[in-house]
């Protein structure tokens, strides 16, 4: 199976803080990366689609980056709705994978 | 926008069934891949395996032996059987969609429905 790598695995940010999260791959995955907040209780929600597409209604603060075996997520400012998890998935190839999380605190 | 909504018991007992289905409403279920996807309590996510709207499936190699799912395109409907559950299955179940190409994955998700494997 196609490992999906995510650091770090938690993290402590400030409001208005840049959050820089990373996802690697072992082995290429061209662009076929998604991005998705889940927030306690809720489900999970993309942000990001084909590694750098902004899914629609999701604030401009949020990007990502990357191609191959590494990608980014880029909260330029974090706002205090984007207390959450992070998880990278990877569909490029079957099973498709998600990454173990990205825990963004307070 | 589309709607999913995913239902089943909440509890199952050892080595019984699991069966979940999906109901899709405010879109079509053709066209589209449907995914099942669980996350054990307070743990990651795990993607369980998918349907075609024609019926064709493809599924995670590590449940591959237990898992079955259908399609009932007139009713708008998927469903999940996860045989012979053990209490490493109890877990959230989402149901979710997706299309083919680069700006595929998961756009809609099911609110979710807890299952818990208990005697």
């Amino acid at each position: 199976d196609l490992q999906m790598t995510q650091s770090p695995s938690a993290m402590s940010a400030s409001v208005g803080d840049r959050v820089t999260v990373t996802c690697r791959a072992s082995q290429a995955i061209n662009n076929y990366l998604a991005w998705f907040q889940q927030r306690p209780g809720e489900v999970p929600k993309r942000l990001i689609y084909a590694a750098s597409s902004l899914q629609s209604g999701v604030p401009s603060r949020f990007s990502g980056s990357g191609s191959g075996t590494e990608f980014t997520l880029t909260i330029s400012s974090l706002q205090p709705e984007d207390f959450a998890t992070y998880y990278c998935l990877q569909y490029y190839s079957d099973p498709w994978t998600f990454g173990q999380g990205t825990k963004v605190e307070i | 926008q589309v709607q999913l909504q995913a239902s089943g018991p909440g509890v199952v007992k050892p080595s019984e069934t699991l069966s979940l289905t999906c109901t899709v409403s405010s879109g079509s279920i053709n066209s589209y891949y449907w995914s099942w996807i669980r996350q054990p309590a307070g743990k990651g996510l795990e993607w369980i395996g998918r349907i075609y709207s024609s019926g064709s499936t493809n599924s995670n190699p590590s449940l591959k032996s237990r898992v079955a799912m259908s399609v009932d395109t007139s009713k708008n409907q998927f469903s999940l059987k996860l045989r012979s559950v053990t209490a490493a299955d109890t877990a959230v179940y989402y149901c979710a969609r997706s299309s083919v190409g680069s700006t595929s994955s998961f756009d809609f998700w099911g609110q979710g429905t807890l299952v818990t494997v208990s005697s």
